[in-house]
């Protein structure tokens, strides 16, 4: 089915540690964006993308790293994961036009515990 | 700065009957598109409806809509005929046509529908 897969599901990573999260979208869609959200608690952006080889930071930038070398591809680098990135992390992906379809499209989720 | 406010945490409604879920916003940029997403108790975000500044009807889908008030900047969801699988928490978002790439969402209301 087409759509955006994010893996690992689950993840836990003792403090220090460093992971990638990856995410991949097969729609052909210009934005991706990496959003966390803390319990009962809304979505913050970390980094966005607004097309291939092109990168920005969001809200919460610090102590994670993007790239975006295809169109496809978003995965999300945890340099030296602490207890503070608990979270759960969505990838989420849209077209660039405005319109009925703007909306994003959203992986599965990762949860991702630090101790 | 874009921001999004949503100042009901919980709401209840009887199933069948319609909900107003609140959402009200801040933007200088006179482009931009306002979302709502639905998130059930299994995680997964689901996009509900879009609305472009400049679209001159509010926006439906099946038994969802936005009202629109651009003077007042709000941008709330109606949900019609409540079903017990409406119960979810529901996040307004909005995106800037100068900041396309990324979006902001608000903190939230959890929608609860009693039978």
């Amino acid at each position: 089915n087409a759509g955006v897969t994010q893996t690992p599901k689950f993840q836990v990573l003792k403090t220090g540690q460093s992971m990638t999260l990856q995410c991949a979208q097969d729609m052909n869609h210009e934005y991706m964006s990496w959003y966390r959200q803390d319990p009962g608690m809304g979505l913050r952006l970390i980094h966005y993308s607004v097309g291939a080889g092109i990168t920005d930071q969001g809200e919460v930038p610090n102590g994670y790293n993007v790239s975006r070398s295809t169109t496809e591809d978003f995965p999300l680098r945890l340099l030296s994961a602490a207890p503070s990135q608990t979270s759960v992390y969505f990838c989420a992906s849209s077209y660039r036009i405005p319109g009925n379809n703007y909306g994003y499209t959203f992986g599965s989720g990762t949860r991702l515990t630090v101790v | 700065a874009q921001k999004i406010t949503q100042t009901q945490p919980g709401m209840f409604v009887q199933e069948k009957e319609a909900v107003t879920l609140d959402c009200t916003y801040d933007t200088s940029d006179p482009s931009y598109g306002l979302f709502w997403y639905k998130q059930p108790s299994s995680g997964e975000m689901i996009f509900l409806i879009y609305q472009g500044s400049y679209d001159q009807q509010n926006a439906t889908e099946g038994r969802y809509s936005l009202n629109f008030q651009k003077a007042r900047k709000s941008a709330n969801l109606v949900i019609s005929a409540s079903q017990l699988g409406d119960s979810a928490m529901y996040f307004c978002a909005m995106r800037e046509a100068l900041n396309a790439g990324k979006s902001t969402f608000g903190d939230g209301t959890t929608l609860t529908v009693k039978p």
